[in-house]
C-alpha cells in the first residue's frame, strides 16, 4: 500500500520555466510533507518542507503548495535551472505519532526532472 | 565533516554468501536508519534505531539484520542474501527521531548491491 505517490516517473522542462512535481498521499495521520533531491551517486538530500499548518513555504526558487483536503502536494521550481536535474523525492511523517511512526519518512517513488539548457 | 559513511559503495555477491554493510556516523546523533531505493517504489524503511541497543523492524526488515552497539555505527547485515535484495540501501541519521521527522535526516551516498 503505497502512502505517498508520485504518479510521473519524469518530467522534461526547459531552462528558465516552471517544473511543478506533485505528490499525492492517503494517511490522514501524516502533518509534516518534505521534498528530498537527490544526484546520481549521492544520498538523498533535504531541499523543503511544509507543516500540515500551512499551506504554502517558499524558499527561493522552491515553493511546496499543500492541499491537505485533496490530500495533495506540489513543488514548484522557478526559474528552473540544468542543475536541478536530479531525482526528487516526496516524504511525509506522522511527527506527533508515537511507536512505529516516529522518527518515520514515508517516500513516494521519485520523480526525474530534467532540465535542458 | 559532517557525514553519513557507508561502505562498501558497490558488491556484487552470490546467493547465501552472508554480508554487512557498515553505517558510521560523526554527529553524535541518536537516530539511525537505513532505507533501500529500488525502481518504482522509492525508499522503503528496512530498520532504524532510536539510540544505542534500540533497534525496531521498519516497513521490509525480511532478510536483514541490524546492531547499535556504539552510537556512531549501525551496521546492515544480510545473513543469506537472496536475489531479490539486489537494490541500492541508504544509512541516514538524525540527531533524534524528532527532528528526522522534520527533516533533519542526513543520508550516506549509498551502497549498490547486487546478488547473483
Amino acid at each position: 500500500d503505497q502512502q505517498v505517490k508520485q504518479n510521473s516517473p519524469s518530467l522534461s522542462v526547459q531552462e528558465g520555466r516552471i517544473s511543478i512535481l506533485n505528490c499525492d498521499y492517503t494517511n490522514s495521520m501524516f502533518d509534516y510533507f518534505l521534498w528530498y533531491k537527490k544526484y546520481p551517486a549521492e544520498g538523498p538530500t533535504f531541499l523543503i518542507s511544509i507543516s500540515s499548518i500551512k499551506d504554502k513555504n517558499e524558499d527561493g526558487r522552491f515553493t511546496v503548495f499543500l492541499n491537505k483536503s485533496a490530500k495533495h502536494l506540489s513543488l514548484h521550481i522557478v526559474p528552473s535551472q540544468p542543475g536541478d536535474s536530479a531525482v526528487y523525492f516526496c516524504a511525509a511523517s506522522a511527527s506527533h505519532a508515537g511507536g512505529t511512526s516516529y522518527g518515520k519518512l514515508t517516500f513516494g517513488q521519485g520523480t526525474i526532472l530534467t532540465v535542458h539548457p | 565533516e559532517a557525514q553519513v559513511t557507508q561502505n562498501p559503495r558497490y558488491l556484487i555477491t552470490v546467493t547465501g554468501k552472508k554480508l554487512t554493510v557498515t553505517c558510521s556516523q560523526n554527529m553524535n546523533h541518536e537516530y539511525m536508519s537505513w532505507y533501500r531505493q529500488d525502481p518504482g517504489l522509492g525508499l522503503r524503511q528496512i530498520y532504524y534505531s532510536m539510540n544505542v541497543e534500540v533497534t525496531d523492524k521498519g516497513d521490509v526488515p525480511e532478510g536483514y539484520k541490524v546492531s547499535r552497539k556504539e552510537k556512531r555505527n549501525f551496521p546492515l547485515i544480510l545473513e543469506s542474501p537472496s536475489p531479490n535484495q539486489t537494490s541500492l540501501y541508504f544509512c541516514a541519521s538524525s540527531l533524534s527521531p524528532g527532528t528526522a521527522n522534520t527533516g533533519e535526516l542526513f543520508f550516506g551516498e549509498g551502497s549498490r548491491l547486487t546478488v547473483l
